[in-house]
């Protein structure tokens, strides 16, 4: 069974659009994440959130808007996007927002043209 | 701000060989280090990690090393294998209440020729 899963893996728009990915895990934990890396492998915390509230919120354009509809699932949209939105974004999960360990779902490629 | 950096950017090795990566942080508040593994197309995948209050925890062919003094820990791998090549990246907290916040280093690519 996938443990955290993202959909979609490959996401290709143009400039303007609006766009969302999804993410679901089956761990049971409490707290998720949005991860951007980018094409340095640089990866970099977007947002968190512990049973449905957002308990991390970086430097993020508001253009990024997560979504936590209960606590196995964590969506990002991403509104008026831009070249510069061109990244893996990764979802991960983890027991609880003092505990470090987190594991990562497969990774959305997002590719704006 | 906090910033974690690698000494070395690539890692070329032989099979069999062991492996050392290295990554310096800066915040001296961390106080739980981790080490991530990420393989072409695929996600990070927990390796091992460390709470300040050790400075040595072995897992499977795979030790981290802490020094708190100098602000660096380091990854070994022993008996290097083909299966090992990726991307390996180290991870620190910010201390205190930070939520499962991690900052991570910028990588190093670990590359096994057979």
């Amino acid at each position: 069974d996938t443990a955290v899963s993202q959909t979609p893996k490959y996401l290709v728009t143009q400039m303007g659009n609006d766009k969302s990915i999804k993410c679901e895990q089956n761990l049971g934990h409490d707290t998720m994440y949005w991860y951007k890396q980018d094409s340095k492998k640089f990866l970099k915390i977007m947002f968190s959130y512990n049973n449905k509230e957002l308990i991390i919120n970086e430097t993020v354009p508001n253009r990024f808007s997560p979504k936590s509809p209960d606590k196995a699932h964590l969506n990002l949209h991403i509104n008026s996007l831009e070249l510069g939105d061109s990244a893996v974004y990764f979802c991960a999960s983890g027991p609880g927002p003092g505990a470090y360990e987190q594991y990562f779902g497969p990774g959305t490629r997002l590719t704006v043209t | 701000g906090e910033s974690v950096g690698l000494h070395l950017p690539t890692l070329s090795v032989q099979e069999g060989d062991n492996s050392i990566i290295n990554c310096a942080y800066s915040n001296s508040a961390s106080d739980y280090f981790i080490w991530y593994k990420q393989e072409s197309g695929k996600g990070p995948q927990f390796i091992i990690d460390i709470r300040s209050n050790m400075d040595k925890r072995q897992g499977q062919r795979v030790t981290v090393l802490l020094n708190k003094t100098v602000k660096h820990l380091s990854l070994q791998i022993a008996a290097t294998q083909p299966g090992d090549s990726a991307v390996y990246f180290c991870a620190v907290n910010a201390g205190g209440t930070s939520y499962g916040k991690l900052t991570f280093g910028q990588g190093t690519i670990l590359t096994v020729h057979p």
